[in-house]
């Protein structure tokens, strides 16, 4: 039972463009999202959070929407860059600071110079 | 600045034999965990521990031990390898807010 899902396993997008991920999660326990990064054969690397108090929460070029009543984060980057061609996890937690985070099962960014 | 260390990055192994898989950091962390990363199945956690001597299952713990004697090292052992575990595992240790993964060891059960 994948409690948190990530319905697209790739996106591809033009330099400049903006790219939207997705992420849809079952356990109305999460409180806390967290987005990370990972490029091949590196661990994944932390990127933006969001507290289910908040719908927003912005990072430069990141910024994380959620939509508590819909169960779905989502994750925009403008402008993309083609250092952001990387697989990206969402990831849950029941509990600010709690140690199991859930993960989603990725979705491969390319972004097409 | 290590930040999270594991060892080895590869390893092969015969199905029957054990094996640890290393995992050290230097941030004064009291969370750490272990999670594996399978094609399609995302990152699963596999044993986590809130301090020193203090450990709990995750998602996937079969096959698997861990203690945790100091706040600096988590190590993870196999018992007896079985095909199914090959896979790449990454420790982490986490902050409040964040956790911070090292880079992975991909390990090949023959």
């Amino acid at each position: 039972d994948q409690q948190v899902k990530q319905n697209s396993p790739s996106l591809s997008v033009q330099e400049g463009r903006i790219s939207i991920l997705n992420c849809d999660y079952t356990n109305s326990m999460f409180d806390y999202f967290l987005w990370y990064k990972k490029y091949p054969a590196e661990g994944p690397t932390f990127l933006i959070s969001i507290s289910s108090i908040k719908d927003k929460n912005e990072d430069g070029r990141f910024t994380v929407f959620l939509n508590k009543s819909a169960k779905h984060l989502s994750l925009h980057i403008v402008p993309s860059q083609p250092g952001d061609s990387a697989v990206y996890f969402c990831a849950a937690s029941a509990d600010f600071g709690n140690e199991k985070l859930t993960f989603g099962t990725g979705t491969r960014l390319t972004i097409i110079p | 600045n290590a930040g999270v260390t594991q060892t080895p990055k590869f390893q092969v192994l015969k199905t029957g034999q054990s094996m640890t898989l290393q995992c050290a950091q230097d941030m004064n962390h009291e969370y750490m965990s272990w999670y594996r990363q399978d094609p399609g199945m995302g990152l699963r956690l596999i044993h986590y521990s809130v301090g020193a001597g203090i450990t709990d299952q995750g998602e996937v713990p079969n096959g698997y031990n861990v203690s945790r004697s100091t706040t600096e090292d988590f190590p993870l052992r196999l018992l007896s390898a079985a095909p199914s575990q090959t896979s790449v595992y990454f420790c982490a240790s986490r902050a409040l807010t964040e956790a911070f993964f090292g880079q992975g060891t991909r390990l090949t059960v023959v």
